[in-house]
């Protein structure tokens, strides 16, 4: 159980277009999902909390503008990243919150390519 | 704000040996709950082992056990008999309960399971 499902595993595009990955919970109902980004060997950096039926939370100096978070239902959350630009290059996990304890179950990743 | 530090940047282990990663924590709840999760080559994360600071005993989950020392914010996470699908970053991660429910990641510790 807890399976996180993400979508695309792989996108490059052109500078300036926008893109959409999904995030889905294929075996739970997720109320809070998160969107992090994660550079080379690095640690996750959280973006933003998700929230079925309301506004992202974002973090601090995160452009909410720039990453359009979308939680459309109990299953489902979307982040677009519009007008890319190659430093918007990065990978890009989802995760779900699931039961009491606050555990997060992951998404295998979008690795997001902006030429 | 709560704080996590992995000291250790890498690791590396013959297999079949133990190894102990150490994880440290800064944080003013007396309620929260700390992971550990493993990020392979394929950068999945995956939950390895969950502790309640509530719960005295440490967690085990087969060959993967934690040493929680509540008192002075440790929690060091060992493994036995290492294996080379082993091989991964390891973050050390907390969440407080109630709250906000974010994960705070430490930076990770890059473990090599050598043959």
């Amino acid at each position: 159980g807890a399976v996180v499902s993400q979508h695309p595993s792989r996108v490059i595009c052109k500078s300036g277009t926008s893109v959409k990955i999904e995030c889905r919970s294929l075996d739970f109902q997720a109320t809070t999902m998160f969107w992090y980004r994660q550079f080379p060997k690095k640690s996750l950096m959280l973006m933003a909390t998700s929230n079925e039926g309301s506004k992202a939370t974002y973090e601090q100096g995160v452009e909410k503008d720039k990453f359009l978070i979308n939680h459309a239902s109990l299953t489902l959350s979307t982040l677009t990243v519009t007008s890319a630009h190659p430093e918007d290059s990065s990978f890009y996990i989802c995760s779900a919150r699931w039961g009491l304890r606050n555990e997060q179950f992951f998404g295998p990743g979008t690795r997001l390519t902006v030429l | 704000a709560q704080t996590v530090t992995q000291s250790q940047p890498e690791m590396s282990v013959q297999e079949a040996e133990t190894v102990t990663l150490s994880c440290t924590y800064d944080t003013s709840e007396n309620n929260y709950y700390l992971f550990w999760y493993k990020q392979p080559p394929s950068r999945q994360m995956i939950l390895v082992i969950r502790q309640e600071a509530y719960k005295q005993q440490n967690a085990t989950e087969n060959r993967f056990s934690v040493n929680f020392q509540k008192a002075a914010k440790s929690f060091s996470l060992k493994i036995s008999d290492s294996q080379l699908g082993d091989t991964a970053m390891y973050f050390c991660a907390f969440t407080a309960q109630g709250g906000s429910e974010k994960l705070v990641f430490g930076k990770g510790t890059k473990l090599t399971v050598n043959p």
